[in-house]
């Protein structure tokens, strides 16, 4: 157990419908990453918040969303589902900015129908 | 664009074989290279190598770093069934704000 936890462990939804998922990262830990992982892309990195702020950006779609809250916690935000956002996505946090060593969620799988 | 290659794809062992898992790379502002393991969901971290030619090491698991030639190479020895898993290279890149580019993965099977 990493110590971060992410909710909900899987959803199902419809194309063209948005989601929420959410992600508490580990104690002391001011950084969260998200990763998007799917059988063709292998796993990619979408974004990161350090203490509330935008720090890095990945290849995370327009449709796609973040934010980090006073408590640390973070959401990413999917609008406008498609069948090809269905993957694992992962969050993972750390102590500082450049997070080299990062402890990864248990994942949640989305299926876009 | 940023570029991580990962092979073998996929490699069948037995017990108390060794294996070599490699990493090439092609990126701009290099910052450092992470191996992690990933069983069933989460990946888990292994190394992290900066410099070139300092062997890390974890028991049976050591790895290296090849900044000229850029590419990095994961060491298991005697391995178990334990040790079946998806290998993934990571490589962090990028002046100010940053990028983390995952090669696709080693998945490595260890039978009996």
């Amino acid at each position: 157990d990493s110590g971060v936890t992410q909710t909900p462990k899987h959803l199902i939804t419809a194309t063209g419908q948005r989601v929420t998922l959410r992600c508490s990262p580990r104690s002391g830990d001011l950084s969260v990453y998200w990763y998007q992982q799917s059988l063709d892309q292998g796993l990619q990195f979408l974004i990161q918040y350090y203490n509330g702020e935008e720090r890095a950006k990945g290849n995370i779609l327009e449709r796609f969303s973040a934010q980090q809250f006073p408590d640390l916690h973070s959401e990413l935000n999917l609008s406008s589902l498609e069948l090809g956002d269905s993957a694992l996505y992962f969050c993972a946090s750390s102590v500082g900015q450049m997070g080299y060593e990062q402890y990864f969620g248990p994942g949640t799988r989305l299926t876009v129908t | 664009e940023d570029k991580v290659v990962q092979s073998p794809l996929s490699l069948v062992v037995h017990e108390g074989d060794t294996v070599t898992l490699n990493c090439s790379y092609e990126v701009t502002n290099f910052r450092s290279l992470l191996w992690y393991k990933q069983e069933k969901k989460a990946p888990t971290f292994l190394f992290m190598l900066t410099s070139s030619g300092i062997e890390k090491k974890s028991g049976r698991l050591s790895s290296i770093l090849d900044k000229k030639e850029l590419f990095s190479i994961l060491n298991i020895t005697a391995t178990q069934t334990g040790d079946s898993a998806i290998y993934l290279c990571a490589v962090f890149s990028g002046a100010g704000s940053y990028q983390l580019t995952f090669g696709k993965g080693t998945k490595l099977s260890v039978i009996p």
